[in-house]
């Protein structure tokens, strides 16, 4: 069946610093691939996805590339800023069968001044 | 526009009590789903619907019950509440079928649940 693999953390940086978060996923078909992000005490929303091979999304100076040969969809920003502190979910959805949303497990993000 | 409105927010149980899990959304979303979030789980699908009056089991169905008689409105019941059931739940809703489901999931702020 479908999967999500995503470090766990919690990932601890400095205000500034480079981010990446690494999602990889094995799945049927094509599926679209999503980055969701989770505030304290909120529901989850959308923060870019893609929904092809070597499709960029990107929002709010996140970016993620599509990549199909190594079955990744890692996240990446420049500058993180303290307001950039969640919990990051990468999901993709085939399409198929239950026609949901296969997470992977969450990484929690601390940004520190 | 409110999007997605769970109640109650939070909810504490006693083991055999029962409850619903009330989830409305004014998006004329055809698809709808209950999803519980645990620690180092992720996110993992109860129970979904494609449109009123069909329902469907997702990965963790037991112990919960669903139905959905209107477009807007799909409820999570538990039956017979137990400890292993305290998690926070969140209802996501989809457009339709466009794209086989390929599209952006909305989701409610969720319900704390938890039973003693």
């Amino acid at each position: 069946g479908d999967s999500v693999t995503q470090m766990e953390g919690p990932v601890t940086l400095s205000e500034e610093a480079f981010l990446t978060i690494n999602c990889t996923y094995t799945a049927t078909g094509y599926p679209s691939l999503f980055w969701y992000v989770q505030y304290p005490g909120e529901g989850l929303q959308l923060l870019l996805k893609a929904t092809k091979a070597d499709d960029k999304g990107s929002n709010k100076g996140f970016e993620a590339t599509y990549r199909k040969e190594t079955t990744s969809f890692h996240l990446e920003k420049g500058s993180v800023q303290v307001s950039d502190s969640a919990v990051y979910f990468c999901a993709l959805s085939s399409g198929g069968g239950a026609d949901g949303l296969t997470f992977g497990k969450g990484t929690h993000l601390i940004i520190q001044p | 526009n409110a999007g997605v409105t769970q109640t109650p927010k939070f909810q504490v149980l006693k083991t055999g009590q029962s409850m619903t899990l009330q989830c409305a959304q004014d998006m004329n979303h055809e698809y709808m789903s209950w999803y519980r979030q645990d620690p180092g789980m992720g996110l993992r699908l109860i129970h979904y619907s494609v449109g009123a009056g069909i329902t469907d089991q997702g990965e963790v169905p037991n112990g919960y019950n669903v139905s959905r008689s209107t477009t807007e409105d799909f409820p999570l019941r538990l039956l017979s509440a137990a400890p292993s059931q305290t998690s926070v739940y969140f209802c996501a809703t989809k457009k339709n079928r466009d794209r086989g489901w390929n599209t952006e999931a909305f989701f409610g702020q969720g319900t704390r649940l938890t039973v003693v």
